[in-house]
């Protein structure tokens, strides 16, 4: 069966400094991976999504970035984070074909202080 | 994507069937009804999803109407992890796939 993993859970990270988050599926390949992020009290917000290796469409512009350097890994990135980057980071992945069905990971909640 | 239009908050008592009702006036013949729950400090978890037939798994029912402007999630014997947020979402099928959220219904189970 297919697994989605996200790291870390938590992470409380000062302005300005970088991030790194990241997400592996286990059980699946060549799937569709998405980074949507939370505010507190608020609806789902697309970043990016990625069709396939090296392949990254970006929604937002923001200070952040994303990168698919293997095929079930999707790695979320900032050089220097904001206070309004703050919010709970969600992975996902589907199945290409004609399946629509999107599968969430544990998310990660950043705090930027 | 079609726009859904969903009230904001929900409660029913346990044991109950809840109904959450969708508004979906503007499908269009291709587009499909999601629905997706969001335990809270979780992520969103898929439920069900349908064309035009009603379907029902082992989570919920889903009740679509024949002109299909509208559906019903049904959670036939609701219990207190069923307290969520539940969207209901159109879409068509796309090889992006790219799924809107909006803001849902907060369903409160009472004891």
């Amino acid at each position: 069966s297919q697994t989605i993993h996200q790291w870390p859970a938590t992470l409380v990270q000062p302005v300005g400094s970088p991030l790194s988050l990241e997400c592996t599926v286990e059980g699946t390949s060549n799937p569709n991976l998405y980074w949507y992020r939370q505010a507190a009290g608020r609806g789902l917000q697309l970043l990016f999504y990625s069709v396939g290796i090296g392949q990254i469409s970006s929604e937002v512009p923001q200070n952040l970035s994303a990168s698919r350097p293997q095929d079930r890994q999707f790695i979320l990135s900032s050089k220097k984070l904001l206070l309004s980057d703050s919010g709970f980071y969600l992975c996902a992945w589907r199945e290409k074909g004609n399946t629509d069905t999107q599968y969430f990971g544990p998310g990660t909640r950043l705090t930027v202080l | 994507d079609a726009k859904t239009t969903q009230p904001p908050s929900m409660d029913c008592a346990e044991g109950r069937a809840a109904n959450l009702p969708c508004n979906h006036s503007t499908i269009s013949g291709n587009e499909y009804v999601y629905w997706y729950r969001q335990i809270h400090s979780q992520g969103p978890q898929y439920i069900i999803h349908g064309l035009k037939n009603n379907e029902t798994n082992e989570m919920a029912s889903l009740i679509i109407t024949e002109d299909r402007k509208s559906s019903t999630l049904i959670l036939p014997h609701a219990t207190l992890r069923d307290t969520a947020v539940y969207y209901c979402i159109v879409r068509q099928y796309s090889s992006a796939s790219k799924i809107i959220f909006g803001s849902g219904t907060r369903l409160s189970i009472r004891p």
